[in-house]
C-alpha cells in the first residue's frame, strides 16, 4: 500500500542510542496508528491518534514516545531499548476510528 | 475478553487445490471483521472487510464470508503468488478504534 510510506525500513541500533522512526499516510485519514509484531505474536496495537490527539496507549513502556505533529505524519521516538523490542513496527492509517486501516511496509527495528 | 482464533497456523496446498482458512471470534459485539494479507518483511496488505452475517466478498481467487461466530477465506485453484500469511482481525462495536488480530496463516502453494 503506496499511500502509508514508514522510513527507515531497517534500523540497527544499540540500548543506548535514540532513533526515531516516521510514517507518513497520503490517504487523506484522520487517524494514524503504531504496531509492534513479533515473531509468532499477534499485531500489538501500540498507539492510536485521531485528529492528532492520542486516544490510545495500549500500556506501551516509556522508552517509546509518540508523536503526530499533524493527520498525515506520525513519529515513534526510541531511547534505551532492550533487545527484546526487536520486533517490525508498522504505522497504519483509517478514514476514521474504528474504519479499515491500510498500513504501510513497516520498519524492521533490531536492537543489540 | 475479545480473542481471535485462526486455523490452521500453516497450510500447504498444491496450485489448483482448493482450500478455506478459517477465523473464529469471540467478542462482545462486532463491528467489522478485516481480512489482510501479509508477505514475509512486509505490512498487511488490505483484502475485505464483512460487517454482518451472511455478507460475502469476492477478490480474484479470494472469497471471505462471515457468520455469527466465524468467517472463511475461500481460496480457489490457487497460484504460488497466493503464497503468505493471511490475516484476520476484528473490530468490536462501542469500543476504542482497536483491531484484534489473530496469528495468521502461514500459506504455501506449490507448483
Amino acid at each position: 500500500e503506496t499511500g502509508v510510506t514508514q522510513t527507515p525500513r531497517h534500523l540497527v541500533m544499540g540500548m543506548t542510542n535514540k532513533k526515531s522512526l516516521k510514517c507518513e499516510q497520503h490517504l487523506g485519514h484522520n487517524a494514524m496508528y503504531w504496531y509492534k509484531q513479533s515473531a509468532k505474536k499477534p499485531l500489538e496495537l501500540m498507539f492510536v491518534y485521531n485528529f492528532k490527539e492520542q486516544t490510545e496507549n495500549n500500556s506501551v513502556p516509556s522508552r517509546f514516545s509518540p508523536e503526530c505533529p499533524n493527520s498525515s505524519h506520525l513519529f515513534l521516538h526510541l531511547h534505551t531499548l532492550q533487545p527484546e523490542d526487536s520486533a517490525l513496527y508498522l504505522c497504519a492509517s483509517s478514514q476514521e476510528g474504528r474504519d479499515t486501516q491500510y498500513f504501510g511496509p513497516g520498519t524492521r527495528l533490531t536492537v543489540l | 475478553e475479545d480473542q481471535v482464533t485462526q486455523s490452521p497456523e500453516a497450510l500447504r496446498l498444491q496450485e489448483g487445490e482448493s482450500s478455506s482458512l478459517n477465523c473464529s471470534y469471540t467478542v462482545s459485539g462486532l463491528r467489522g471483521l478485516f481480512w489482510y494479507r501479509q508477505d514475509p518483511g512486509k505490512g498487511p496488505e488490505f483484502l475485505f472487510t464483512l460487517y454482518s452475517a451472511g455478507e460475502e466478498k469476492e477478490k480474484e481467487r479470494l472469497k471471505a464470508t462471515l457468520t455469527k461466530k466465524e468467517s472463511f477465506l475461500h481460496i480457489t485453484a490457487p497460484k504460488p503468488e497466493d503464497s503468505a500469511t493471511y490475516l484476520c482481525a476484528v473490530s468490536v462495536r462501542g469500543g476504542s478504534e482497536k483491531l484484534v488480530f489473530g496469528k495468521g496463516t502461514k500459506l504455501t502453494v506449490n507448483p
